[in-house]
């Protein structure tokens, strides 16, 4: 099985900073990484596929970047309704894996 | 627009059958590369996902729990049903379907989950 690490497991922000959250593979994924978010009570939503490709919908502050076995998840200004966790997942081979996920709460 | 729902019980007895059924609008599972997935999440922790069924009737099941799962859908009715056989309290998370666009793509669309607590 490939193992996702993810890492910070959390972090506290301020709104309106910029923050990055890194994955690791432990094998070569080439860019089949994506990136969810997940707000408390409420179902995993995508926000990135193939590394670095926002799906519709996903604000331009959200970017991701990456190949192989190490990608950033990156949002350029964080807003109030970001704070939330996000886990990575790979989907290069199964079984598929998530990350343990990273928690963005309110400084 | 996708859609998707999970339904079925919110409580089972240990060794019991865990019977789900996601219930999906906006494609069709009969489409060329589209697949539908089972992943959960135990309270407080991370995802692990535990099987997918493609438009071709190809399945796939976490290593982990393959004896345990089987996969099937019906077109007609835009359904997939997962069943996990000898549930026991470790098996309480919520439990997601989810859409996947083509063979090679993560999943785009989630259900809203189905928590389902195993206990006697």
């Amino acid at each position: 099985d490939i193992e996702m690490t993810q890492s910070p497991s959390s972090l506290s922000a301020s709104v309106g900073d910029r923050i990055t959250i890194t994955c690791r593979a432990s094998q070569d994924i080439a860019t089949y990484l994506a990136w969810l978010q997940q707000k408390p009570g409420e179902a995993p939503k995508s926000l990135i596929y193939t590394a670095s490709s926002l799906q519709s919908g996903v604000p331009s502050r959200f970017s991701g970047s990456g190949s192989g076995t190490e990608f950033t998840l990156t949002i350029s200004s964080l807003q109030p309704e970001d704070f939330a966790t996000y886990y990575c997942q790979q989907y290069d081979s199964y079984p598929l894996t998530f990350g343990g996920g990273t928690k963005v709460d309110i400084k | 627009q996708i859609t998707l729902k999970e339904s079925g019980p919110t409580l089972v007895k240990p060794t019991e059958t865990l019977t789900l059924t996601c219930t999906f609008s906006g494609f069709s599972l009969s489409s060329s590369g589209r697949g539908v997935g089972w992943i959960r999440q135990p309270p407080g922790k991370s995802l692990e996902w535990l099987a997918v069924i493609s438009w071709n009737d190809h399945k796939m099941f976490s290593p982990s729990l393959t004896t345990r799962l089987t996969i099937t859908k019906d077109t007609s009715k835009n359904e997939v049903v997962l069943t996990m056989t000898n549930m026991a309290p470790v098996d309480t998370a919520t439990y997601y379907c989810a859409h996947r666009p083509s063979s090679w793509s993560s999943f785009d669309s989630w259900g809203q989950g189905n928590l389902v607590t195993v206990s006697s």
